[in-house]
């Protein structure tokens, strides 16, 4: 089983709403990730989790908040966003993150956001 | 500045037939190669990876191609079905230096007509 879930698929909101998005892994993978893709773009990284630490930021504005509360589950809190913040929001996991052994990431389906 | 460039934003094949996909990277750190297909409104999909110790790896249709010296990847679909038709990207990451972090090129988007 190399699945990886996302809910919502669809998601609107207003520039002041708080929302989350949530993800969810069974395959034991100790790390996870967040990207963010807009069209016709490649997917960006955003965040990193290794064994439920946030290991990389890739200097991502602070009204995106990531949470890992256990090492299935992850999490991506939204709060003031903009509507450029507009996009596909990824998330993978993999086996490992860190040290020179290589792991393959697997993707959900993302997340469709839509800020008005 | 684009570390990792598909130059082909698009490729028309006909089925049977081979389809190859270029893929040129600048950062010579990068050690470890993956390619993914995505179709529309899903996540990419895990094709094949190759680690810099080698030139070759296969995997049924699919075989990818490394040369280090001229820091270029190449995928090879033979024979090219209809249900390959997707956006194909190429992704590196170096492993000594940042781990697991992956950095994406813009993709090629495949056609392959029945």
């Amino acid at each position: 089983d190399t699945e990886v879930t996302q809910t919502p698929k669809h998601l609107v909101m207003g520039m002041t709403n708080k929302k989350s998005l949530k993800c969810e892994q069974h395959m034991g993978h100790r790390a996870m990730y967040w990207y963010k893709q807009k069209a016709k773009k490649p997917p960006e990284l955003m965040f990193v989790y290794s064994y439920e630490k946030l290991s990389i930021n890739e200097s991502v504005p602070s009204r995106f908040s990531p949470e890992c509360p256990n090492s299935s589950l992850l999490n991506l809190h939204l709060h003031a966003l903009q509507p450029e913040d507009s996009a596909l929001y990824l998330c993978a996991s993999s086996q490992g993150s860190v040290g020179t052994a290589a792991y393959e990431q697997y993707f959900g389906p993302g997340t469709r956001l839509t800020v008005t | 500045d684009q570390q990792v460039k598909q130059n082909s934003p698009s490729l028309s094949v006909q089925e049977g037939r081979i389809s190859i996909l270029n893929c040129d990277y600048t950062n010579s750190m990068f050690d470890y190669f993956l390619w993914y297909k995505k179709y529309p409104a899903e996540g990419p999909t895990f094709l094949i990876s190759i680690s810099s110790i080698k030139d070759k790896n296969e995997d049924g249709r699919f075989t990818v191609f490394l040369n280090k010296s001229a820091k270029h990847l190449s995928l090879h679909i033979v024979p090219s079905q209809p249900g390959d038709s997707a956006v194909y990207f190429c992704a590196a990451s170096a492993l000594r230096a940042a781990g697991n972090k992956l950095t994406f090129g813009g993709g090629t988007r495949v056609l392959v007509k029945p």
